[in-house]
């Protein structure tokens, strides 16, 4: 299957930083990429689909503002978290390709911590 | 709010014997159902996906069914082994949407 890589797996920051995760699709062109959060004991919630080179599409909840995506490539997207507060702590993970009816590849995901 | 269910939450199987589990999901505008076995550390990887009602499939000890009508899907797998422990997730999408909605996954830990 396709490879999505992300980075960084992990990630300790302060209170008030901002943070970014890279996603990138290593052996195909991907224009549909999603990214998800996931809390201690919960499903993984989408938070937006990003499309290459229009701006994101955010779900309901999701503030556009605080969660930055930026989908420059064919090959990479990226989610910055800004101005991290603790409640942002989560586990961020992407994938690519379109799902409709065929399997989307998962990035290993991003553990993300903030003191 | 569409709500994808998934049974049990863990489950501890001894080595050689077989189990399944249950993700349910909204059976109206149903298109597709996914299943994912997803690894400490590692990405979830796909092992199904299904479109059509009655649908089986499988891949090596692992097969999976599909009821479209009554809205779940049952993960079966045979003879177990420790390389099995992982969360299976169940996802599913709906017509014209390409949003996966996932379950909470079932964390299966196979005991040697």
């Amino acid at each position: 299957g396709a490879v999505v890589s992300q980075h960084p797996s992990w990630v300790i920051c302060k209170s008030g930083t901002s943070v970014k995760i890279e996603c990138r699709s290593l052996d195909f062109q991907a224009t549909t990429m999603f990214w998800y959060r996931q809390f201690p004991k919960q499903s993984l919630m989408l938070m937006a689909t990003s499309n290459e080179g229009s701006k994101a599409t955010y779900e309901q909840g999701v503030e556009k503002d605080k969660f930055l995506i930026n989908h420059a490539s064919l090959t990479l997207s990226t989610l910055t978290v800004t101005s991290a507060h603790p409640e942002d702590s989560s586990f961020y993970i992407c994938s690519a390709g379109r799902v409709l009816n065929t399997e989307a590849f998962f990035g290993q995901g991003t553990r993300l911590t903030v003191v | 709010i569409l709500n994808v269910e998934q049974s049990p939450q863990s489950l501890h199987v001894q080595e050689g014997d077989s189990t399944n589990f249950t993700c349910s999901f909204p059976s109206s505008n149903f298109y597709a159902l996914h299943w994912y076995r997803w690894e400490t550390a590692k990405s979830p990887e796909a092992l199904f996906v299904m479109t059509l009602n009655g649908d089986e499939k499988k891949k090596g000890r692992i097969s999976a069914t599909l009821n479209t009508k009554e809205g779940y899907s049952y993960l079966y797998i045979k003879g177990s082994q420790p390389e099995d422990s992982a969360t299976y997730l169940c996802a599913f999408t709906n017509f014209g949407n390409e949003k996966l909605t996932f379950g909470t996954g079932t964390r299966l830990t196979i005991i040697p």
